[in-house]
């Protein structure tokens, strides 16, 4: 039963362009976002968080955005850049416990 | 500063091997998380310490699966009697309290079982 879902493997967008990475998710405990980026033969790294008492969250060239209602959230990257290209997942934290609940990635490449 | 860090970052066991994996969480970093993840999929969690208590071991998968953290930095995940379906990267972070904080990752050991 997978609670976080990321439908898309992979994502192909030209430099300059936007860049949108989806997730859904099923519980509606969980109450906090994050969505981490990983490189080939490194860790995740951390990117964006957003709770759930809000509805967007920017840093610079990336935005993420939730849904509550849809149980779903966005990643949206302007402008993509080829050092953009990595694997993204979105992971969800509910209250109360202690992990993440990660998806399963989407890998994004950025064509220059 | 330094990262997280673990060791060794491959490894290469045959059936019924017993392995020892490390992590070296930040400085200071009271909570630390040991994660699973196979070839395609995301980070699976395993267990969890708040310095050396241990206070979640839900994700281990079965109880060839240990983990210790005996004076609340260094980790050990340890598989005994390793089966081919343990292959995967093993991936240790750290928060500073271990609420909904952003964690840091290690690199990751690759496991793989021969």
């Amino acid at each position: 039963d997978q609670q976080v879902k990321q439908n898309s493997p992979s994502l192909s967008v030209q430099e300059g362009r936007i860049s949108i990475l989806n997730c859904d998710y099923t519980n509606s405990m969980f109450d906090y976002f994050l969505w981490y980026k990983k490189y080939p033969a490194e860790g995740p790294t951390f990117l964006i968080s957003i709770s759930s008492i809000k509805d967007k969250n920017e840093d610079g060239r990336f935005t993420v955005f939730l849904n509550k209602s849809a149980k779903h959230l966005s990643l949206h990257i302007v402008p993509s850049q080829p050092g953009d290209s990595a694997v993204y997942f979105c992971a969800a934290w509910e209250g109360g416990t202690y992990k993440y609940i990660f998806g399963t990635g989407t890998r994004l490449k950025v064509l220059a | 500063g330094a990262g997280v860090s673990q060791s060794p970052r491959y490894k290469v066991a045959k059936r019924g091997q017993d392995v020892a994996l490390r992590c070296d969480p930040i400085s200071g970093h009271v909570s630390l998380f040991w994660y699973q993840q196979a070839l395609g999929q995301g980070p699976e969690f395993l267990t969890y310490f708040q310095n050396e208590a241990q206070l979640d071991k839900s994700g281990l998968p079965s109880d060839r699966f240990f983990a210790e953290r005996p004076e609340g930095s260094v980790s050990t995940l340890k598989i005994q009697r390793t089966q081919q379906e343990d292959s995967a990267v093993y991936l240790c972070a750290s928060s500073f309290q271990g609420d909904q904080e952003t964690q840091y990752f290690g690199p990751g050991t690759r496991l793989l079982v021969l």
